[in-house]
Formats: C-alpha cells, structure tokens, sequence
C-alpha cells in the first residue's frame, strides 16, 4: 500500500532560521505531490503543488518544495521562517490512476519562536 | 464563495446518542472525503464519496456512515457514538479532475464523546 512518511513530527525554531521538512512516499508510478498548512484552530490550506516540469516549485508565503523522484522525495523548505509559520504541515501524495485518492503524511508541528 | 462548510464547529455528546455532522459544498466537486484528526496519527480518511449515490470506505470506517444523495452534500452519521471517537472531524471536495486537483476543507467540527 502506498505511504506517505514525514519524518520530522516536531519542528522547533527561531525566527530568521531555515526550514526543510521531509517528505517521502513509497509509491513507484507516477505521483502528484501537495504541501497543506494548518494555522492553529484552522482548517488545512494548499501550500503548494507538483504535477509535472520544473521540479522545485515555489507556493505561497515564501514556501518551495523540490520533487525528486529517484529519493520518492517532496521536501518542504523556506530560507528564513517568521512566528506566523507555526503551524502544522500535512504532505499528501495522489497516485496517478486508480480512483486518485490522496493519501496524507502524519503530519509535522512546526513552532518558531520570535 | 467558494467553500466546503461543516457544522457544528463544536459539539458534546454522551455516549449511544446518534449525531450528524453535516459538510456541504457550493464549487459542485464530485468527490467528497470525511477526515479525523487525532494528535501524532495525522488525517486518517474515514469515508470517501466519487459521486452521487457512490461510496466507499477509507481507512478507519468503523462506526461511521455517510450518505451522498445529492451532489452537494455529504453528511457523517455517527449511529452510536463511542469515547475513543472523540476527534476532530474534516469534511474535504475536489473537482472530478482528481489527480491535478487540491482538497477543499472544511473549518472543522470537533467532538467530544463523554
């Protein structure tokens, strides 16, 4: 069965600090690959997205993630986090054929102190 | 505005009372998923829905049913709640597209089963 694994369950850091958040999945066809936020007492938000092309896609709020794929590999990254990062960050993965149904990592709690 | 609500935001129940958690969504996405979210377990998936009068179970479907009668709406049905269902509930759209499309979610119901 495909998994989505997020090997970083808490994340501590000082403003100003970069961030890289892992994201490995274990499926071997092709992936679509999501980054969702979650703002504390929020509903979850897209960040970002791969579908196809450049590999290193950039989202919102200064966010990017590089796809790649030899790694099955979808890492988060933002050269210098703010306090209004705190928040929680699901990678999710849908599998191109099938029924498309996203499966999501554990997710990982990311507090940064001002 | 596009968006997927859920109601109630909150909600106290003692155990055996059967509730409804009502999801709604106004983009006329096809699929339709329920999530519980539960701290160090991430988004777990509890039902699915592809389309109308079409529905499938995810990975923690016990206790719960849904019903998709009409495309818009996508209720979960807790016939006799248990304690160990206290959670926090999100109901989530995605047009039909599926593998290029991001989850709409809802702001949440959190439960709380006595």
């Amino acid at each position: 069965a495909q998994s989505v694994s997020q090997h970083n369950h808490h994340v501590i850091l000082s403003e100003a600090a970069s961030l890289e958040l892992g994201c490995n999945y274990s499926y071997g066809g092709t992936v679509n690959l999501f980054w969702y936020v979650q703002y504390p007492g929020q509903h979850l938000q897209l960040l970002l997205k791969y579908f196809s092309g450049d590999p290193l896609v950039k989202g919102i709020k200064g966010f990017e993630a590089e796809f790649i794929k030899s790694k099955f590999s979808f890492n988060l990254r933002k050269p210098s986090v703010q306090w209004s990062d705190t928040a929680e960050y699901f990678c999710a993965v849908n599998r191109e054929g099938g029924s498309y149904i996203p499966t999501f990592g554990r997710g990982t709690s990311l507090i940064v102190h001002p | 505005e596009a968006q997927v609500t859920q109601n109630p935001r909150y909600l106290i129940t003692v155990t055996g009372k059967k509730l409804t958690v009502t999801c709604s969504q106004n983009m006329n996405h096809e699929y339709m998923s329920w999530y519980r979210q539960d701290p160090g377990l991430g988004l777990r998936q509890i039902y699915y829905s592809m389309n109308v009068e079409v529905t499938d179970k995810g990975d923690v479907p016990e206790g719960y049913k849904v019903s998709r009668k009409e495309k818009r709406n996508f209720p979960l049905i807790l016939e006799s709640p248990s304690p160990n269902q206290t959670s926090l509930y999100f109901c989530a759209s995605r047009s039909g597209t599926g593998v290029y499309s991001p989850l709409h979610f809802g702001n949440g119901t959190r439960l709380t089963v006595t």
